[in-house]
């Protein structure tokens, strides 16, 4: 497609399920990003992938979170027993390079209940 | 570690005014990008700063980069309705890591 696609755009679970969020970057971007944003705040960098490089997860607030990105191109944000706290909108990014303008997702609003 | 301030958090003003919008950040970086944000909707990039003393504009909007100082500019001249957005300030931390401002709301007045 011509954007970054991510699915699904909302979400509503119960405390202490299982979620997957899902990205499809732009064709030929490279470089992959996971973000959460809480309402009214800035951006909380998640995790980074980079072709076939060992992810930066660095940002991952909890062992519950989780991503994978296969063959290089989808990827999905895995939440394990889900808590109230991570509700918030988790946007996905990618770009052609690391050094490169992200190009942005319309977002997954995750609520938790 | 790299922190991004962005001031004002919020800002109401009437069409056909100027303002300014500014991002502080703490250590070396030579790179800052300005993202706009509609309500519900994701972030669209504006600008791209790469080196002392760039500046950028499109339309109404124009940004630039003082290293040195640790500080860009996001001016925006006789502003219009169209303008209202949250603008967000991101800051290279590595090769590959934004470091992001808490955003800017920007609500303009007919």
């Amino acid at each position: 497609g011509a954007g970054v696609s991510q699915s699904p755009s909302n979400k509503v679970t119960e405390k202490g399920k299982d979620v997957e969020l899902r990205c499809d970057p732009i064709s030929g971007h490279t470089a992959l990003y996971w973000y959460r944003q809480s309402l009214g705040q800035g951006l909380e960098f998640l995790i980074y992938f980079q072709g076939n490089s060992a992810p930066d997860k660095s940002g991952l607030p909890s062992d519950r979170f989780s991503a994978e990105r296969t063959g290089g191109s989808v990827s999905t944000l895995t939440i394990q027993r889900t808590q109230q706290e991570d509700s918030a909108v988790y946007l996905c990014a990618s770009s052609l390079r690391s050094n490169q303008p992200q190009h942005f997702g319309d977002g997954t609003r995750l609520s938790i209940l | 570690e790299l922190k991004v301030e962005q001031n004002p958090l919020f800002l109401s003003m009437q069409e056909g005014k100027n303002y300014t919008i500014y991002c502080n950040y703490s250590t070396t970086s030579d790179r800052l990008y300005w993202y706009r944000q509609d309500p519900g909707k994701s972030l669209e990039s504006l600008f791209v700063l790469l080196s002392n003393g760039a500046v950028k504009q499109e339309g109404r909007l124009m940004a630039s980069l003082d290293t040195k100082a640790r500080l860009s500019t996001l001016h925006i001249t006789a502003a219009v309705h169209d303008l209202s957005a949250t603008y967000f300030c991101a800051v290279d931390n590595s090769n590959y890591q934004l470091i992001w401002g808490a955003g800017t709301k920007l609500i303009i007045k007919p």
